[in-house]
């Protein structure tokens, strides 16, 4: 099993609507968590980091649910530009950030 | 631009030969994580460093590759012997222990895309 995963994807969605991503960990030691978004051939970008129960930053929204170790990322109203690989990772609260695979979003007019 | 630098961004090489890559992280940043991004996976982590101390390899990283960060300011990755599995975006991030607090937020280079032939 992998330390991190993610629902494989990838999405597609109109735009305007919700979309969730999912992300699993399995080291119940990992203290926080971020979603990363990375568009083709280029490098991951920190869109969100998560330390307690969640995180809000305009249409994106992500939480964190210890007991059940999985943390999910909320996108609202979504945009054409929105369309990327989103990445979730999580950190034991040393060095090592483990990445998930990632889930592809394509956002169509 | 103050940002992670990588260099070079593309380099194409021949089976056999030593590659060498460059990351230059953002200036107070201590912290520098060297990972390899396959099509389809996240990164990898190969490699980090807290100053100019290399800390932990990755089981990934064989005899073939080693890092270095000689004054604890920018590192090179070396990979000696290239093999066609190799082919990869090695990516550079740095992070830092005072500014990012214990969550380690880290913020990465634009990366080297090698390919072995």
């Amino acid at each position: 099993r992998k330390e991190v995963e993610q629902d494989p994807g990838p999405f597609n969605v109109p735009e305007g609507a919700t979309v969730a991503f999912n992300c699993t960990y399995s080291n119940s030691a990992s203290q926080s968590f971020f979603w990363y978004r990375q568009d083709c051939r280029k490098e991951p970008k920190l869109l969100m980091s998560v330390y307690s129960s969640g995180n809000e930053d305009g249409r994106f929204t992500a939480q964190l649910n210890r007991a059940s170790q999985y943390i999910s990322l909320l996108i609202r109203d979504s945009k054409l530009s929105d369309s990327a690989t989103y990445l979730c990772a999580a950190n034991t609260g040393g060095f090592k950030t483990i990445f998930g695979a990632g889930t592809r979003l394509f956002v169509k007019a | 631009d103050t940002g992670v630098s990588q260099d070079p961004r593309h380099k194409i090489t021949k089976r056999g030969q030593n590659v060498t890559f460059r990351c230059d992280p953002i200036s107070e940043h201590n912290r520098l994580y060297w990972y390899r991004q396959t099509l389809g996976q996240g990164p990898e982590f190969l490699t980090y460093f807290q100053n100019e101390a290399q800390l932990e390899k990755s089981r990934l990283l064989s005899d073939r590759f080693s890092a270095e960060r000689p004054k604890g300011s920018f590192s090179t990755l070396e990979i000696q012997r290239t093999e066609q599995g190799d082919s990869a975006m090695y990516l550079c991030a740095s992070s830092s222990l005072l500014a990012g607090g214990p969550h380690n937020e880290q913020f990465f280079g634009p990366g080297t895309r090698l390919t072995v032939l």
